[in-house]
């Protein structure tokens, strides 16, 4: 069964540096999505992809981060310099439609 | 109000029971409902989404959507110990540059004993 799949799945940096974290979301799906879920805390909407465009954000995502999807298979997001409240678990989703979502297994970001 | 509420639980139950997890939500705009299972430190797992008002059943798991009380609810009947994990409702609004934005609850923790 397709899956949607997340690299790395740990990434520890120093505050202040940029990470890129990878996704592959599945292969047919038209809309693509970051979340993220800070330890404790609920899941919550960062992003979503359309059409080779940003179709909505939310106010986490401000201009720190940004995501692109340079190829046909790849979807990435970029955070710019990192703060320590960054550190959070980011997950990539992927849809062929808009009525549900298909998660990867995470990036566990760790900002020392 | 939060959009989406959701009991966070723990909610500790014997193997074999019949469990019931809920959440209520605020937000009329939301138009699929979803239930997903999350382990620890892994993404959300979906276990079943529906749409309109009524009962969704697949296996051991029937998924209730009542819009007009604003109140969704998942059962899980004969439980087992692999049900141990923490489960996220999700709900679903349309966005007008296309594609949907899922809105979850806390989630509930479940722990299915011997």
């Amino acid at each position: 069964e397709p899956e949607v799949t997340q690299t790395p799945s740990h990434q520890v940096t120093q505050m202040g540096q940029e990470v890129i974290l990878r996704c592959v979301p599945i292969s047919n799906h038209l809309y693509f999505y970051w979340y993220r879920q800070i330890l404790g805390q609920k899941v919550e909407f960062l992003v979503s992809f359309y059409n080779n465009e940003i179709s909505e954000k939310s106010e986490i995502f401000d201009d720190q981060f940004s995501v692109e999807r340079p190829d046909g298979s790849n979807f990435t997001l970029k955070i710019r310099s990192t703060k320590l409240e960054d550190s959070a678990m980011y997950f990539c989703a992927s849809t062929t439609n808009t009525d549900t979502q298909y998660f990867g297994p995470g990036t566990r970001l760790t900002v020392l | 109000q939060k959009e989406v509420e959701q009991d966070p639980g723990p909610l500790s139950v014997p193997e074999g029971a019949i469990v019931s997890l809920n959440c209520t939500y605020s937000n009329s705009a939301f138009q699929y409902f979803m239930w997903y299972r999350q382990y620890s430190r892994k993404g959300p797992e979906l276990l079943m989404y529906t749409y309109s008002s009524g009962n969704k059943e697949d296996g051991r798991f029937t998924a209730q959507v009542d819009k007009s009380s604003k109140y969704i609810s998942l059962f899980i009947r004969d439980s087992q110990p692999s049900d141990s994990a923490t489960y996220l409702c999700a709900m679903s609004a349309l966005l007008t540059g296309g594609g949907n934005k899922l809105t979850f609850g806390t989630g509930t923790q479940l722990k299915v004993e011997l």
